[in-house]
């Protein structure tokens, strides 16, 4: 079965400072996806990547997918308090025809005002 | 247009009783999934349904777990005989038919938490 691992589990930053958020895959990506949990609440949805080198930016929030296609960072600039919350990447394995998620541990998010 | 939806948010049952969670797929949808998300764990895949057919249920738990979602209302997740170890936030997703290459955006729900005493 396909592994993510996200790095850190959880990071403290001071609003204003920009992060990075990593989730490295145990074999290759065809489709990655980033979402946002907050507690009691439901997932949202950010990215999703597809190609090799593919880079999406929505508001202050930058997600990539490296070439090889086993890795992809999300970045934040300038956090604020309203980026806490637990980011999640989730891969659709391959062969897979789109009927279940993998998804990471999480990276919890904290920010500082 | 409405979101997932799911009722109950909060669901507490004693060991041994019922659980029932319902989840109403956005409009649209015809495609349903349950995840699960343990204390201190990340979300685990559970099942995965279209109107009255159980696509794949290898994320199930063997005993105690079902799942329907039937061609009218909402689909159900239903626990029987519940044991402390149940006690989890369960999403519900749902996505428009998936794309053979992969594509598959999902929309969650805002779950229900299942306290079991």
């Amino acid at each position: 079965s396909q592994e993510l691992e996200q790095s850190p589990q959880s990071l403290i930053v001071q609003e204003g400072k920009n992060l990075t958020i990593n989730c490295t895959s145990s074999k290759t990506l065809y489709g990655l996806y980033w979402y946002k949990q907050k507690y009691g609440e439901g997932l949202i949805f950010l990215m999703m990547l597809q190609k090799g080198g593919e880079e999406k930016s929505h508001e202050k929030i930058t997600a990539k997918l490296d070439e090889k296609k086993q890795q992809s960072s999300l970045h934040i600039t300038a956090s604020q308090p309203s980026h806490a919350g637990i980011y999640l990447c989730g891969a659709v394995p391959p062969g897979n025809t789109g009927n279940q998620f993998y998804f990471g541990t999480g990276t919890s998010l904290t920010v500082i005002p | 247009n409405a979101g997932v939806m799911q009722n109950p948010r909060h669901l507490v049952r004693r060991r041994g009783q019922e659980a029932r969670l319902r989840c109403s797929p956005m409009k649209g949808h015809s495609h349903v999934y349950w995840y699960r998300q343990l204390p201190e764990e990340g979300l685990k895949f559970m099942v995965y349904l279209q109107k009255e057919n159980i696509i794949d249920e290898s994320g199930m738990p063997k005993e105690r777990f079902s799942a329907e979602f039937p061609k009218e209302g909402p689909s159900i997740l239903r626990i029987q005989q519940v044991v402390r170890g149940d006690s989890a936030a369960y999403f519900c997703a749902s996505s428009p038919q998936p794309d053979r290459l992969f594509y598959n955006e999902q929309f969650f729900g805002p779950g229900t938490r299942l306290t079991v005493l």
